[in-house]
C-alpha cells in the first residue's frame, strides 16, 4: 500500500535560518502530494500541494516540488519565523488507497527568536 | 470561508458511556473522514464515508461507529468507551475526485478524555 516518510523531529531552528523537511513517498499511479500544517491546539490546515511530476506548490514563503524520479516532496523555506512554530505533515492521495489520503507521522518544528 | 465544524472542543466522559462526536461541513463535499491523532503516532483513519449512508472501515475501526444520514454530516460513535481511547479526533471532508480525493478540509479537533 502506499505510505509517506517524514524526516524525524522535533526541530528546532533559530528565526531566520533555512528549514528543509524531508518527505519521501511509496504509491502506485500518479498521487497528488500535500503539506498540511498544524499550529497549536488547531486541526490541520493545507499549507501546499502539487498535483503531477515537476509541479512545485509554493505559499507562505514555503515551496516543495513533485519529483517522481526520487519519489520526494521536500519542503523548504528560506527564513523562518517564530510564527512557523507548527507540526508539518506530507501526505498524498490517489495512489494505492484509492480516494484515502495517507499521512507521514508529521514533523514538530520550533522556532526560537 | 469555508467550513468544517466540530459540534465539541473537548469532551470528558466515563469509561463505558455512548459518546457522539458530531461533524458538520458547508461545502456540499462527497467525502467525509474521522481521524484520531495520538502522540508519536499521527494521524490514523477510522472510518469514512463518500455518500450520503455509505461508509467504510479505515485503518483502526475496532471500538467505533459511524453515522452519515445527511450529506453535510458526519458522526462518529462509541459504543461504550474506553480509555484507550482517549484521543484527539479530528473530522475532515474533500470533494470526490475519483481516485484523488484532493485537498482534506479539516476541523478543530475534539480532544476527548475517557475516565
Amino acid at each position: 500500500g502506499d505510505s509517506v516518510t517524514q524526516m524525524e523531529g522535533p526541530v528546532t531552528l533559530s528565526e531566520e535560518a533555512f528549514l528543509t523537511i524531508n518527505c519521501t513517498y511509496t504509491a502506485t499511479g500518479y498521487p497528488s502530494l500535500f503539506w498540511y500544517v498544524q499550529y497549536p491546539g488547531e486541526g490541520l490546515q493545507l499549507l501546499l500541494k502539487a498535483t503531477k511530476a515537476d509541479d512545485k506548490g509554493s505559499n507562505k514563503g514555503f515551496e516543495a516540488t513533485y519529483r517522481k524520479e526520487t519519489t520526494s516532496f521536500h519542503l523548504e523555506k528560506g527564513s523562518v519565523q517564530v510564527s512557523d512554530s507548527a507540526v508539518y505533515f506530507c501526505a498524498l492521495s490517489g495512489g494505492t488507497n484509492a480516494g484515502k489520503s495517507t499521512f507521514g507521522d508529521g514533523t514538530t518544528l520550533t522556532v526560537k527568536p | 470561508d469555508v467550513k468544517v465544524t466540530q459540534s465539541s472542543r473537548y469532551l470528558v466522559k466515563r469509561t463505558g458511556e455512548k459518546v457522539f462526536l458530531e461533524c458538520v461541513q458547508d461545502m456540499d463535499h462527497e467525502n467525509m473522514f474521522w481521524y484520531r491523532q495520538d502522540p508519536g503516532l499521527g494521524l490514523r483513519l477510522i472510518y469514512f464515508s463518500y455518500d450520503v449512508k455509505m461508509k467504510e472501515k479505515g485503518d483502526i475501526p475496532e471500538g467505533y461507529s459511524v453515522s452519515r444520514e445527511k450529506k453535510e454530516r458526519f458522526s462518529l460513535i462509541l459504543e461504550s468507551a474506553s480509555t484507550n481511547q482517549t484521543s484527539m479526533y479530528l473530522c475532515a471532508s474533500s470533494f470526490h475526485l475519483g481516485m484523488n480525493t484532493g485537498e482534506l478540509f479539516f476541523g478543530e479537533g475534539s480532544r476527548l478524555t475517557v475516565l
